[in-house]
């Protein structure tokens, strides 16, 4: 299995607290994704990353930012988090553009 | 709009049945990946299509790419309960740096 590490694995927080989500990978890998998963919705693509401080947003970006300062790490910012953004967010990591390791998910809940 | 329709949505099947879902879509694709996702899991990549008309076999698991690559078919002959899970169909966006999932099917085989 890839290494990828998602933490918290379980949050709960109020509404308009900030929030923030970290993927951790010992796979040395330069494309990193943040997703949502939602019933009815699939995969969504929130951010994505392919170096050292360069990212691009996804196709739900907004009320969320994210930071990669080293390679391993990818971080997943709600500077104020809504109830609309309860989901189950998923980590993923690429190498090559046509294969991803996912992370086993962090689960949010936002009162 | 959903760039990848998935169906069906939900299938329940006794275990020894054969089953096939489907992915499709009015765009055309370069390439088209199914995952496997288990409950409280990260999906996990189970083949990766490319050329129109491909056919690739992954033990009882066979997956098809339409000739004019716009969709694809995943085919279990005998299922298991192990093969219980959510079915994902995944395709690259333009800049190759993006994917697109579709809804998903949810499969679960009866003992």
């Amino acid at each position: 299995d890839a290494g990828i590490t998602q933490s918290p694995r379980h949050k709960v927080t109020e509404t308009g607290t900030p929030v923030t989500l970290r993927c951790h990978q010992t796979e040395n890998h330069r494309y990193m994704y943040w997703y949502r998963q939602d019933p009815g919705h699939g995969l969504r693509l929130i951010h994505y990353s392919y170096g050292v401080k360069d990212t691009d947003k996804g196709e739900v970006s907004d009320g969320y930012s994210v930071s990669r300062s080293k390679t391993e790490d990818f971080l997943l910012t709600l500077e104020s988090a809504t109830s609309s953004q309860t989901s189950v967010y998923f980590c993923a990591i690429s190498e090559i553009y046509n294969e991803q390791f996912f992370g086993p998910g962090t689960r949010l809940t936002v009162l | 709009t959903q760039l990848l329709e998935q169906s069906p949505q939900f299938l329940s099947i006794q275990e020894g049945e054969n089953l096939t879902v489907y992915c499709n879509s009015s765009s055309v694709f370069s390439s088209l990946q199914w995952y496997r996702q288990e409950p409280g899991e990260g999906p996990v990549l189970l083949v990766t299509v490319v050329t129109g008309g491909e056919v690739k076999k992954l033990k009882r698991l066979t997956f098809q790419f339409g000739d004019a690559r716009k969709d694809s078919s995943l085919h279990i002959t005998a299922a298991q309960t192990g093969d219980t899970g959510l079915y994902l169909c995944a395709v690259p966006g333009n800049t190759g740096n993006q994917f697109y999932f579709g809804t998903g099917t949810s499969l679960t085989v009866i003992p």
